[in-house]
């Protein structure tokens, strides 16, 4: 089973807006560390952002902010006021407390901003 | 800044030949990490390290070794490659981690290897 879904292929997004980007997580550890990256086209992968399972406020660097839903299993990324700069995949990520090292990746989400 | 630098972003190889690929970090990491990102699939991990001349398997390591002779430096080694290995290869370190806190992993630009 996937533990990590991003149900949008790719969206557009007209630039100004404000864009959501899904993250649907599985796991029944209590303890785990959601991740956003983003890939531009140069190929190298950003951090973003990051949520903790035990953290009590949303988490936000920004313009980014992550709208975490614990009992949905949901941690969607929130692009306020996009830029064409945005313009990239997007990739959620998981780490489960079992683990120190791996992190679960979704396929990613490509995003592009319209002019 | 941490920086993570990658020896090649395009590589050509033939199939049957010895690939290295090489990953150098800076900011004296513990844990070393390689990927492989195919579209539609996300980042794979192959193999990942959390100590000098200590590897341990990911998900997708058949194909593949890997060397951590010293800290800062961690090598994907295809020993004969194939076809079915064209894709790109990224490098990520990220610093010991001794609770679960926000430790992020940071990556080199990837290498881009294409096995006719």
């Amino acid at each position: 089973a996937q533990k990590i879904t991003q149900t949008q292929p790719g969206m557009f997004v007209q630039e100004k807006e404000a864009v959501t980007l899904d993250c649907t997580y599985d796991t029944s550890d209590p303890s785990y560390g959601l991740f956003w990256y983003k890939q531009p086209s140069s190929g190298e992968m950003i951090f973003l952002i990051y949520q903790g399972s035990y953290d009590q406020q949303n988490a936000t660097e920004g313009r980014y902010s992550l709208n975490f839903q614990k009992a949905r299993k949901s941690a969607n990324l929130v692009i306020s006021a996009s830029q064409l700069g945005d313009s990239a995949m997007y990739f959620c990520a998981m780490r489960e407390g079992q683990s120190n090292y791996q992190l679960i990746w979704g396929a990613g989400t490509k995003l592009i901003i319209k002019p | 800044d941490v920086k993570v630098t990658q020896s090649s972003r395009y590589l050509v190889k033939r199939t049957g030949e010895k690939v290295f690929l090489e990953c150098v970090q800076d900011m004296d990491h513990e844990n070393m990490f390689w990927y492989r990102q195919d579209p539609g699939l996300g980042l794979r991990l192959i193999y990942f390290s959390y100590d000098v001349k200590m590897k341990e398997k990911g998900d997708i390591p058949e194909g593949y070794s890997v060397s951590r002779e010293k800290k800062e430096r961690f090598s994907l080694i295809l020993e004969s490659a194939s076809t079915n290995q064209t894709s790109m290869y990224l490098c990520a370190s990220s610093p010991y981690l001794a609770g679960l806190g926000s430790r992020e992993q940071y990556f080199g630009p990837g290498t881009r290897l294409t096995v006719t």
